[in-house]
């Protein structure tokens, strides 16, 4: 399967604790995107990478996030100090500037990273 | 915030045809209409883009109202594996407007 893989799929961790979630975007895809997702509710966006620059963040990113793609492949998303509001799905997801389905914008999306957070 | 409103859900018979309204007036003249669905427990899934445009391809048909301020996502045969959230999305290709950005969407139950 060559398409987005996020890593775990389910993270269950007591508050206070530190988590990290792992993406490894579709081969060449220039960008990067982190969104997270609470029940009944559309994905928000956090962050986007071109390359290994992060170029955009939201304001939901508060300062215990910090979201990097140091080599321009593969990103990680960590969260400090959890809170039982960060129990969410997070979702990453790629795009590629290059390639001839660019002109038509399509995100593709990995199955996200469930955190529950006690 | 989305810039698109939706009714929250819908219904159809399996083998009709399911038409997703979707409202979108304060549209700029740069911005796609993009349409994604999330199967539940799965990521959203592109079905279909357009400008001002009909289209359609293997998934869908979209309909643009010629003031494109509305429109609508044709599934011309929905089948059960079709029951999921619907999104509609504004979207610049470039610049500040250029992430995608979800409202609540519209749930498609296809009934047998």
């Amino acid at each position: 399967d060559t398409g987005v893989s996020q890593d775990p799929r389910h993270k269950i961790t007591k508050r206070g604790q530190n988590v990290t979630f792992r993406c490894d975007p579709i081969s060449e895809h220039n960008r990067l995107y982190w969104y997270r997702q609470t029940l009944g509710q559309g994905p928000e966006f956090l962050t986007y990478f071109q390359n290994e620059a992060q170029l955009e963040k939201s304001r939901l990113l508060s300062d215990r996030f910090s979201a990097e793609r140091p080599k321009g492949s593969f990103s990680t998303l960590e969260i400090q100090r959890t809170e039982q509001g960060d129990s969410a799905m997070y979702l990453c997801a790629s795009s590629s500037l290059t390639s001839g389905r660019a002109l038509s914008g399509e995100l593709f999306f990995g199955e996200g990273s469930r955190l529950t957070v006690l | 915030d989305a810039k698109t409103t939706q009714p929250p859900s819908m219904d159809c018979a399996e083998g009709r045809a399911a038409n997703l309204p979707c409202n979108h007036s304060t549209i700029s003249g740069n911005e796609y209409v993009y349409w994604y669905r999330q199967i539940h427990s799965q990521g959203p899934q592109y079905i279909i883009h357009g400008l001002k445009n009909n289209e359609t391809n293997e998934m869908a048909s979209l309909i643009i109202t010629e003031d494109r301020k509305s429109s609508t996502l044709i599934l011309p045969h929905a089948t059960l594996r079709d029951t999921a959230v619907y999104y509609c999305i504004v979207r610049a290709l470039t610049g500040a407007n250029s992430k995608l950005t979800f409202g609540k969407g519209i749930t498609l139950s296809v009934r047998p």
